[in-house]
């Protein structure tokens, strides 16, 4: 079945560093979403790509779709605190959505 | 953005007894919903997919008979953790879709703590 890899696990930075977490499906997707989980919420929805290669922004974040359709990346450009959390990509295909493990981000201030 | 409820939040529970979780779709129809579950600052670990009327499909390793899904209606599912035990303690998190729209709506969670 379809298989959803994502690293890294942990990341921790200091505020003000780049940060970046990579996803890797096994199949091709027909989409790819991002979410973003507080530390003791829920996950929040934050994006979804369709399109090969698409790339879209949000204030600093950047997030990228493959050409191949089987991987993504989420960049956060200069990190704040307010950006702690735990990451996690969701790959979909054929009514099938599968998490990444999640990259759990902390930031020191 | 469409909103989920999960209901409890929280709950304590003794081993041996039962556990009903409900997740709603407040202002849409999910015709599909999700349950994971999330141990300590792990991934969100699927345990079966439902939809309206019919039985939900679990992923390898779940027992179906120890956690039980109804989706009874397009607004509503319910988990049953059916003689819960302490290693049953965890997050418990649901997730609907409608349709027309891949994203996932997530509910609050619940934390289930078994002693």
């Amino acid at each position: 079945g379809q298989q959803v890899m994502q690293i890294p696990q942990y990341q921790h930075v200091q505020e003000g560093e780049d940060f970046t977490t990579y996803c890797n499906s096994s199949t091709t997707l027909s989409n790819i979403q991002w979410y973003k989980q507080r530390p003791g919420g829920h996950p929040v929805f934050l994006i979804q790509l369709v399109k090969s290669g698409e790339v879209k922004k949000q204030k600093r974040l950047t997030f990228q779709f493959g050409e191949a359709k089987k991987n993504s990346s989420l960049h956060i450009t200069a990190t704040q605190t307010t950006d702690v959390g735990t990451y996690f990509c969701a790959g979909y295909n054929n009514n099938d959505m599968r998490f990444g493990a999640g990259t759990r981000l902390t930031v020191k201030p | 953005g469409a909103v989920v409820s999960q209901h409890p939040s929280r709950v304590i529970c003794k081993s041996g007894t039962s556990v009903k979780i409900e997740c709603r779709s407040l202002d849409f129809q999910a015709t599909t919903m999700f349950w994971y579950r999330q141990f300590p600052k792990q991934s969100l670990m699927l345990m079966a997919t439902s939809n309206e009327g019919s039985k939900a499909t679990y992923e390898q390793g779940v027992e179906k008979d120890k956690f039980l899904i109804n989706h009874a209606s397009l607004t509503l599912s319910t988990l049953t953790v059916t003689s819960a035990h302490p290693e049953d303690s965890s997050f418990y998190i649901c997730s609907a879709q409608t349709g027309s729209v891949p994203e996932a709506f997530f509910g609050q969670g619940t934390r289930l703590t078994v002693v």
